[in-house]
């Protein structure tokens, strides 16, 4: 069964700030991962999709990277602002299932 | 622009009454979800259909059921909301297993 634990919990950095976001996965069978942002009482975004076969994926201020034999994910973002406060959750797709992480709850400070 | 849509955005219901959401979707994906998030947990799958074709999580109560007339529409229905159903709920599509769209989701309120 596929587990996905992303860290930090939370995390609070100053406007400006590159920052990245940690995930990890236990199944490296793993179809494809997709990162997500949910804002308090919203719905879920998506933010990048990394196929099984790449290795990262890049919009904008954002990059997020997969390496399936480490079973690790990253998110980069680059010059944090205020807007980007908000739960980014991490999730591994296979058999039609989503498996979420936690989240990482992101206050950037302007 | 292709999206899906969730109706309604805020529900209140009564104990034991029943409460049907809905979900619509532009993009022709084949698949549709339901999820259920319940306050700083993360989304848990309730049931999904692969075309027609229904698939129930193990854990998911029968309480919950789930229609889609046509491939643009899926419904959930609760027979009868406890105050335990209290939750966001989030109804998401894909082409086969290759990247999700979720709706906005509707907040149910179970009083």
């Amino acid at each position: 069964k596929q587990e996905v634990t992303q860290i930090p919990a939370a995390l609070s950095v100053p406007e400006g700030e590159n920052l990245v976001l940690n995930c990890s996965f236990t199944d490296s069978a793993i179809y494809n991962l997709q990162w997500f942002r949910q804002d308090p009482g919203k719905g879920l975004t998506s933010l990048l999709l990394i196929q099984s076969s790449q290795r990262e994926q890049t919009s904008g201020r954002l990059n997020a990277s997969l390496d399936k034999s480490s079973g690790r994910s990253t998110l980069y973002i680059a010059a944090s602002q205020p807007g980007d406060s908000a739960t980014y959750l991490c999730c591994g797709a296979g058999s039609y299932q989503l498996t979420f992480g936690k989240g990482t709850k992101l206050s950037v400070i302007p | 622009d292709a999206m899906v849509i969730q109706n309604p955005r805020y529900q209140v219901t009564q104990f034991g009454k029943p409460v049907t959401l809905s979900c619509s979707q532009t993009l022709n994906h084949n698949v549709m979800y339901w999820y259920q998030q319940k306050s700083s947990q993360a989304p848990k799958l309730l049931f999904h259909y692969y075309d027609k074709d229904f698939n129930n999580e193990a854990d998911t109560p029968d309480n919950f059921q789930s229609r889609r007339p046509n491939t643009s529409f899926c419904f959930l229905d609760i027979r009868s909301p406890g105050l335990g159903d209290t939750a966001m709920y989030l109804c998401a599509t894909s082409r086969d297993d290759r990247g999700y769209t979720f709706g906005s989701g509707t907040r149910l309120t179970v009083v």
